[in-house]
Parts: C-alpha cells; structure tokens; sequence
C-alpha cells in the first residue's frame, strides 16, 4: 500500500520558470491537500479539494494554481518560480476534511 | 477561526525523562484536536488523535495526550523520554464537524539527552 505518493523529492529551479509538483494516493480518499513547510512558521495549507472537480484556497494559494481531475491525483503548479517559493512541500490525504490526514514524504524545492 | 499555539519552539530533556510538549487551541465549537511527528527528512505520521470520545488519549511509541476544555489545551507527554524521540512534533486543530482543514502549530523540536 503506497498511501502518499509525491515527485519529484528534490528540485532546483530558476526565478521565472514553472513546474508541477505531483501527487497521488491510492486509499480512495475524497480530501485532498497542499501545505508548505517552512523553518518556524509550521505548516500552511496552500490549497485543497473536497473531490474531484472541486478545489478551494487555503492560507497562501497566491502563485500556485491546483486543479483535481481525477479522485487519485492532486497536481500542485507554481506558474512563475519565486525565492519565496523555497520550501518544503507536503501532500496529504484523507476520506474527509477535518479528519486525520496521511502525508506524503514532501518535495523540496529550491528556487534560485 | 481556529489556532493552535505550541510553547516552546525546542524542547531539551535527558534519556529518560520526561516528555511534556504544550499545545493549546482556540476554536469556537467543539474542536479534534491531533498530535504529528516529523522525523528529519521525512513527513508527517500521525501519534494520536483526540475525535471527542474519551478525553485522554493514547498514541503509538507510548505517548498520550489529555484534552482538557477548561484550559482549552492538549498536551503530549510521555513518561520516559527515548533518544529514537527526537523529532518535530506539530499539534493541529479542526472542528468536528469536518467542515474545516486542519490548522498546524508551527511545532516542537525535541531533543533527547543521553
């Protein structure tokens, strides 16, 4: 059983560029969401889906677009890379909103 | 809105000892309140969770944590600290109702002693 699944683990990227950072779990979970780790601030949730076709914005959406086509899968696109974006970024799951989440181990971005 | 507030940004204590780590919420209804740990370059596993049954709560690797509404608080204690504990630990809130995602403390480091 997978659970969590996030890629890439690492990444380098230009100020400027774009990327999607992925993420799929396979327990059927309805709820779906993005947080950002950052030395002493905890995790913020950037954004989220309560299933497929709907999504909404958490504390810091700004500069990141999410869309959620399918129940598995939960992409996570920065449009325009920024030095603030450096971060540590987590996906996590579970069957509803409120309720204990399953993380995935996080990619970590560096944005240059 | 709901907030988590953990005290103390890093916690020290020796082999054995033990563990308190502070937790304390707000939240206008009544809250499920959970405890995470962050072991270096990993993510987050779930220790324990607190979904308005009993009031103390017991988790895996021997921690627990008791919810008490009159200080709006949910500590995490262990008796006798390990030094495989050191890690980050989170505290998050959400309402019962499931309406709401989770908010995060900004976390515990532990460190363990020998």
């Amino acid at each position: 059983n997978a659970g969590v699944t996030q890629t890439p683990k690492f990444q380098v990227l230009k100020t400027g560029q774009s990327m999607t950072l992925q993420c799929a779990q396979d327990m059927n979970h309805e709820y779906m969401s993005w947080y950002r780790q950052d030395p002493g601030m905890g995790l913020r949730l950037i954004h989220y889906s309560v299933g497929a076709g709907i999504t909404d914005q958490g504390e810091v959406p700004n500069g990141y677009n999410v869309s959620r086509s399918t129940t598995e899968d939960f992409p996570l696109r920065l449009l325009s890379a920024a030095p603030s974006q450096t971060s540590v970024y987590f996906c996590a799951s579970s069957y509803e909103r409120g309720r204990a989440q399953h993380f995935g181990d996080g990619t970590r971005l560096s944005i240059l | 809105a709901q907030s988590v507030t953990q005290l103390g940004s890093h916690v020290s204590v020796s082999e054995g000892a033990l563990v308190l780590l502070r937790c304390n919420y707000s939240s206008s209804v009544p809250p499920y309140l959970f405890w995470y740990v962050q072991y270096p370059n990993q993510g987050l596993q779930l220790l324990l969770k607190y979904t308005s049954a009993a009031t103390l709560v017991k988790g895996i690797n021997g921690f627990e944590a008791e919810f008490k509404k009159s200080e709006t608080s949910f500590h995490l204690t262990k008796p006798s600290a390990h030094m495989s504990d050191a890690a980050e630990y989170f505290c998050a809130v959400s309402e019962n109702s499931g309406n709401t995602p989770l908010v995060f403390g900004k976390g515990t480091r532990l460190s363990v002693i020998a």
